[in-house]
């Protein structure tokens, strides 16, 4: 089965600092991964998506992600923090080949200081 | 398209009683899913439903769980008998068809057991 792990429980960064957000998956073949953002009582909001192709994907709110294989890894970066990205950050993957579910992360609680 | 809308947005039940949810999909999307969010956690997949067909079922969804999809279009989520570990979030998604779509959240259901 597949599993996610995103190490950072909580990250602090400045406001136009960089910022990057580990995610490790396990699964057997290639996946669809994706990332999420939640806002506090909101739901999901998706930020970017792999299935294939290109290994550096772009979403939306200037976020960018890599997939890599090697490392089994795709990590969500963006260049400059804004205040407003302060959310909890969701890496999940699903299976490839079918249009199941999907399995989560813990999440990443992103905290942003001016 | 509104996108996925879920209601109600809170719900506050003393143990032992029953509670529904409803979930409407963004329109022509066939698929639908049920997820539940716990404090800190990502979201855990519980079902899923192709149309009107449930397709599977989490070990989560305990027989005091049951989901509907009539006719393919909204869905119903109930908890007979509440329990207070069943305080949680609980989200819904939809995506069109094909194996390579991402799931749309809707903004979930907050569900409290006193």
């Amino acid at each position: 089965a597949q599993s996610v792990t995103q190490p950072d429980i909580h990250i602090t960064v400045s406001e136009g600092a960089s910022l990057e957000l580990r995610c490790n998956y396990s699964y057997g073949a290639t996946p669809y991964l994706f990332w999420y953002v939640q806002s506090p009582g909101q739901g999901l909001q998706l930020l970017l998506k792999y299935f294939s192709g290109d290994t550096l994907v772009q979403g939306i709110k200037g976020f960018e992600a890599e997939f890599k294989r090697s490392q089994s890894s795709f990590n969500l970066r963006k260049p400059s923090v804004h205040w407003s990205d302060a959310a909890e950050y969701f890496c999940a993957v699903g299976v490839t080949g079918t249009a199941s579910k999907l399995t989560f992360g813990t999440g990443t609680r992103l905290q942003v200081t001016l | 398209d509104t996108g996925v809308s879920q209601n109600p947005r809170h719900k506050i039940t003393k143990r032992g009683q029953n509670v529904t949810f409803r979930c409407d999909p963004i329109s022509e999307h066939n698929r639908l899913y049920w997820y539940r969010q716990t404090l800190g956690q990502g979201p855990e997949f519980l079902t899923y439903f192709q149309n009107e067909a449930q397709l599977e079922k989490s070990r989560l969804l305990s027989d005091r769980f049951s989901a509907e999809r009539p006719k393919g279009s909204f869905s119903t989520l109930e908890i007979q008998r509440t329990e207070q570990g069943d305080s949680a979030m609980y989200l819904c998604a939809s995506s069109p068809l094909g194996p390579a779509y991402e799931q749309y959240f809707g903004p979930g259901t907050r569900l409290t057991v006193t």
